[in-house]
């Protein structure tokens, strides 16, 4: 079964600053990555997800993440984070394998401070 | 519908009784998937539906909890003689299918007492 690791619970990143969370999964065929965003009160939505092709996906709100199959990674960036983008980020796996959910990690929570 | 609609969005129930939670996916939607959110835990994966089948149930907790989905719709989650560790928010999403993007509903807030 596929699983999702985000070894960070929570950041704390300056406005303007770089951001980048990380996002480590586990499946045995060709990964679907997903990044989604929570803010307060609000629902899940999509910010930006791989399937193939260019390992390098642009997303809503200037993130991007990165596809490393050697590493198992899927790591969201931003160049200049924003007060707005402070939430709580998720990363999901799905897969090509007929029946595979859709698996999230336990999030993390970003605050962004002036 | 415009998007995925759960009801009731509140439930307090008291210990020892069952409830429901219902969940109308976007139509057209194959895929249909339910999570459970508390505090610290992220979505925690309960189970998901191809279609009115369910390919994956390995998240379900514990045998008080069940859920079916009709007519590759509407499904219901129904949580039997609740402790107050099922408290929590329970989300619904769907999909098109497995490769696109799922859509979540505002869930619903379950409380036991």
């Amino acid at each position: 079964a596929q699983s999702v690791t985000q070894p960070d619970i929570h950041i704390t990143v300056s406005e303007g600053a770089s951001l980048e969370l990380r996002c480590n999964y586990s499946y045995g065929a060709t990964p679907y990555l997903f990044w989604y965003v929570q803010s307060p009160g609000q629902g899940l939505q999509l910010l930006l997800k791989y399937f193939s092709g260019d390992t390098l996906v642009q997303g809503i709100k200037g993130f991007e993440a990165e596809f490393k199959r050697s590493q198992s990674s899927f790591n969201l960036r931003k160049p200049s984070v924003h007060w707005s983008d402070a939430a709580e980020y998720f990363c999901a796996v799905g897969g090509e394998q007929a029946g595979t959910a859709l698996i999230f990690g336990k999030g993390t929570t970003l605050s962004v401070s002036s | 519908g415009a998007g995925v609609s759960q009801s009731p969005s509140n439930k307090v129930t008291e210990k020892g009784k069952d409830v429901e939670l219902r969940c109308d996916p976007i139509s057209g939607h194959t895929a249909l998937y339910w999570y459970r959110q508390s505090l610290g835990q992220g979505l925690e994966f309960l189970i998901y539906f191809q279609g009115n089948s369910a390919p994956d149930k390995s998240g379900l907790p514990s045998d008080r909890f069940s859920a079916e989905r009709t007519g590759g719709s509407v499904s219901t989650l129904t949580i039997q003689r609740t402790q107050q560790e099922d408290s929590a928010v329970y989300l619904c999403a769907s999909s098109f299918s497995t490769d696109t993007e799922a859509f979540f509903g505002q869930g619903t807030r379950l409380t036991v007492v």
